[in-house]
């Protein structure tokens, strides 16, 4: 059982860049997370979805996107890569309802 | 809105101290579901529990224990004789259920000296 696959694991990018961070999980689950976890802090929501085609925005959407093609996979986009996204990515998957919240091992991100 | 809060950002103990956690939440749904989850040094999060806001029962669990109080609204994690294993950050989240998102305390570090 993989569980939540985030890919990659660590990653340093320069001002302006763009990149996307790659996230799968095999547990078919509805609903999908992107959360980021800034040095000493708790993790706050970018963007979930509760099913293929549908995204909508968390706390802290500004600089990222999101889609939904398939149940599997969830990415997430960094168009203009900034300072202040340096942070660590968590993916999740659960059922409705909070069942089964599963997290993948993170993506360490820092842009310089 | 939903919140919740972790008062104490980092407790330090001696090894078989017993230490507990304190967490508070808010919310304006009846129903809802709490979570602790461990996030020791290698940066992974490790789910410890899930509680259903109708079962206001205590849970034990080897050498952990959770606290849950509708009353007061609080959530709080016992760890009884403490190791140094249990070094790590400590999230307490809340999930309503009328909503898809999970919402983090800012966590308490916990750092058990041998």
């Amino acid at each position: 059982n993989a569980g939540v696959t985030q890919t990659p694991k660590f990653r340093i990018l320069k001002i302006g860049q763009s990149m996307t961070l790659q996230c799968t999980q095999d547990m078919n689950h509805n609903y999908m997370y992107w959360y980021r976890q800034d040095p000493g802090m708790g993790l706050k929501l970018i963007y979930y979805s509760v099913g293929a085609g549908i995204t909508d925005k968390g706390e802290v959407p500004n600089g990222y996107n999101v889609s939904r093609s398939t149940t599997e996979d969830f990415p997430l986009r960094l168009e203009l890569a900034a300072p202040s996204q340096t942070s660590v990515y968590f993916c999740a998957s659960s059922y409705p309802g909070g069942y089964g919240y599963t997290f993948g091992s993170g993506t360490r991100l820092t842009v310089v | 809105a939903q919140k919740v809060t972790q008062a104490q950002t980092e407790i330090s103990v001696v090894e078989k101290e017993d230490v507990t956690l304190d967490c508070v939440y808010e919310t304006r749904d009846t129903t809802y579901y709490l979570f602790w989850y461990k996030q020791p040094p290698s940066g992974e999060l490790v789910f410890l529990i899930r509680r259903n806001s109708f079962d206001e029962q205590n849970e034990i669990s080897g050498r952990y224990s959770w606290n849950f109080q509708k009353s007061t609204s609080s959530f709080n994690f016992t760890i009884t004789a403490s190791q140094v294993v249990d070094s790590a950050v400590y999230f307490c989240a809340l999930k309503e259920t009328s909503g898809s998102r999970l919402t983090f305390g800012e966590g308490t570090q916990l750092t058990v000296n041998p």
